[in-house]
This record gives C-alpha cells, sequence and structure tokens, in this order.
C-alpha cells in the first residue's frame, strides 16, 4: 500500500545547479501531475501526463521538465535551479476509471534553492 | 478561467464547537468538486467528491455539500484531530488531473 512515493524528502541545492526530483506510484494510474505549493499561494499545476510516452504544460511549466516512460513513475527535473524554485513539490496520481475520480497525492519534496 | 476561493484563510474553534468553511467556484461547466485534508509536512488527503448541486457526502464529524456557485464543509462538535488545513480544488475542463485549487483554510481546534 505504498501509493504515491516522493523522493527526496527534502533537498538543498544552489543556484544553477541541476536535480531531478523522483515520483513513482503502485496504483497503476495513468494519470499523473505535478503540483507545486507555495505560502499563501494553493497547489499549482506544473507538468502533467496521461499515460507513458504523453505529457503537457500545466500553469507554471517553466524551468521544470518532465517526461513518463512507465506508467509508473513521473520525474520532474530542473534543469537550473533558481530561488524562486524554492518550494514544496507534489506528484498525484488518478485513474481514467469512473467518474471524478480523486488524484492521489505523496508526501512531497521540500526543496530549497540557495 | 477557472477560480477557486476558500474562507476563512483561518479558524480557531473549542472543541466541540460546530462551524463551516466555504469554498466558491468560478467554473465553465462544473464536473467535481473535490475536497481534502492537508496536515502539516503531508500531501492532501481526499476526503470527499462532489459532483451535482443538492448532493452531500459524511465521513465521521465532516459534511460536504455543494450548490452552483460554492461548497460548504461542516464540522460538527471538532475534536483537536480534525485540526488541518482544509482544501477545495476543481478539475480544470474536467479533467481530474489538472486541479484547480484554493488557498485553503487553516483549521485549529483547541481542547
Amino acid at each position: 500500500n505504498a501509493g504515491v512515493t516522493q523522493t527526496p524528502k527534502f533537498q538543498v541545492l544552489k543556484t544553477g545547479q541541476s536535480m531531478t526530483l523522483q515520483c513513482a506510484q503502485d496504483m497503476n494510474h495513468e494519470y499523473m501531475s505535478w503540483y507545486r505549493q507555495d505560502p499563501g499561494m494553493g497547489l499549482r499545476l506544473i507538468h502533467y501526463s496521461v499515460g507513458a510516452g504523453i505529457t503537457d504544460q500545466g500553469e507554471v511549466p517553466n524551468g521544470y521538465n518532465v517526461s513518463r516512460s512507465t506508467t509508473e513513475d513521473f520525474p520532474l527535473r530542473l534543469l537550473s535551479a533558481a530561488p524562486s524554485q524554492t518550494s514544496v513539490y507534489f506528484c498525484a496520481s488518478s485513474t481514467t476509471q469512473g467518474t471524478n475520480q480523486p488524484q492521489h497525492f505523496g508526501d512531497g519534496t521540500r526543496l530549497s534553492i540557495l | 478561467e477557472d477560480q477557486v476561493t476558500q474562507s476563512p484563510e483561518a479558524l480557531r474553534l473549542q472543541e466541540g464547537e460546530s462551524s463551516s468553511l466555504n469554498c466558491s467556484y468560478t467554473v465553465s461547466g462544473l464536473r467535481g468538486l473535490f475536497w481534502y485534508r492537508q496536515d502539516p509536512g503531508k500531501g492532501p488527503e481526499f476526503l470527499f467528491t462532489l459532483y451535482s448541486a443538492g448532493e452531500e457526502k459524511e465521513k465521521e464529524r465532516l459534511k460536504a455539500t455543494l450548490t452552483k456557485k460554492e461548497s460548504f464543509l461542516h464540522i460538527t462538535a471538532p475534536k483537536p484531530e480534525d485540526s488541518a488545513t482544509y482544501l477545495c480544488a476543481v478539475p480544470r475542463g474536467g479533467s481530474n488531473y489538472k486541479l484547480t485549487f484554493g488557498k485553503g483554510t487553516l483549521l485549529t481546534v483547541n481542547p
């Protein structure tokens, strides 16, 4: 019953460094999404995927890349970290089965860019 | 553009003191509304889905209702363990993988 697993839980980077935030789900969900959560703001959609090999941009995609080579994994890449990317990042997944199925979230990666 | 507004931003209650949280939305053709609970340092945890005006869902001390313009999360006789941030969200374009969230209501229940 792992659900959505995100690693690492915490990370500190220097400006300009790159890194990949990992997200894996074991529920065989087709849909996966990345959000960021900042103080005083709601969760905002970065990128999403409707299946392996298919990704698209959300509300705040600049500075981030994604790929989806398998159903289970949906990594988020920061190519050149900037202080504005300091945030808490959440990965979520949901099924296509049924109507209005909710997204299930991981516990987040807390990222600080110095 | 879809918008979700939650009020109040923060609410402090005494144990047993019932109240309601509000989520108002502006969407073109609502295709569901979700309520989540978020504890500090954790991801949002799903509570309810509401689909049509007049619908109600209950879970323990929580009851969610939906009208054509807003949703309420009623908390009856809350306990300290109900303290959390409560989030509501709507699916953008009806897609449950593209949620628009409100900023949340931070609920604190004092013993």
